[in-house]
C-alpha cells in the first residue's frame, strides 16, 4: 500500500508560467514532508521541505503548501524556467522512524 | 568531486553472480541509506545504517546485504543476483538528527541478465 502517491506521471507548463505539483499521503503520523529535484543521470537533490507545524514554507520561486486535514501537500513553481523541468519527488517522514518514504514522482517539462 | 560517490555507476552481469555496489561521503554524515528505483514506484528502501554499528534493513531488504565499513562507507551486495534486480541504485547520506534532508549519490545502473 503506497503511503505517499503521486497520481500525475507528468506535467507540461509554458515558461513564465505557474507549476503546481501535488502529493497526497495516508500515513496520519508523518510529520515532515520534502520535495527532491532529479535530473537524468543525476541523484535526486533537495529542494524545499515543511513540518507539519506549518502550513507554508517558501524559498524564492519554490512554495511548498501542507493540508494536513486533506493530507494533501502540493509544489509552486513560480514563474517556471526551463530549467525546472526534471521529476519532482516528494517524501515523508515520521517522527522518531529516521526514514522517508517517497512518491512515485512527477516529470514536469517547462515549454519555452 | 561529488560529496556522495557511488561506484560502479553502471554494470551488466549474469544471473547468479556477486555483485557489490559501494558509496563513499565526504560529508560527514553519521547516516547512510541504500534505495532502489524502479519505473512507477519511486524510491524504495533497502538498508540504512545510523553509524557503523547499526544496520538497519528497509522495506525491500530480501536478496540483499550491506556492510559499514567505516563511517564513510557503504556498501550493497546482491550475493547471487536475479533478473528483478536490474534497476537503478541510490546511496544517500544525512546527518544524525531528525529531519534532515538526505543527499543522493548519481546511482548505479544495474542490469542483470
Amino acid at each position: 500500500d503506497q503511503q505517499v502517491k503521486q497520481n500525475s506521471p507528468s506535467l507540461s507548463v509554458q515558461e513564465g508560467r505557474i507549476s503546481i505539483l501535488n502529493c497526497d499521503y495516508t500515513n496520519s503520523m508523518f510529520d515532515y514532508f520534502l520535495w527532491y529535484k532529479k535530473y537524468p543521470a543525476e541523484g535526486p537533490t533537495f529542494l524545499i521541505s515543511i513540518s507539519s507545524i506549518k502550513d507554508k514554507n517558501e524559498d524564492g520561486r519554490f512554495t511548498v503548501f501542507l493540508n494536513k486535514s486533506a493530507k494533501h501537500l502540493s509544489l509552486h513553481i513560480v514563474p517556471s524556467q526551463p530549467g525546472d523541468s526534471a521529476v519532482y519527488f516528494c517524501a515523508a517522514s515520521a517522527r522518531g522512524t529516521y526514514k522517508y518514504i517517497f512518491g512515485t514522482g512527477t516529470r514536469l517539462k517547462v515549454l519555452a | 568531486d561529488a560529496d556522495v560517490t557511488q561506484t560502479p555507476r553502471n554494470r551488466i552481469t549474469k544471473t547468479g553472480k556477486r555483485i557489490m555496489l559501494e558509496c563513499s561521503q565526504t560529508k560527514g554524515h553519521d547516516r547512510m541509506y541504500w534505495y532502489r528505483q524502479d519505473p512507477g514506484l519511486g524510491l524504495r528502501l533497502i538498508y540504512y545504517s545510523f553509524d557503523v554499528k547499526d544496520i538497519n534493513k528497509g522495506e525491500i531488504s530480501d536478496g540483499y546485504s550491506v556492510s559499514r565499513q567505516a563511517q564513510a562507507k557503504f556498501s550493497l551486495s546482491l550475493e547471487s543476483a536475479i533478473p528483478n534486480q536490474t534497476a537503478l541504485y541510490f546511496c544517500a547520506t544525512s546527518e544524525g538528527a531528525d529531519y534532515q534532508p538526505q543527499h543522493f549519490g548519481d546511482g548505479t545502473r544495474l542490469s542483470i541478465l
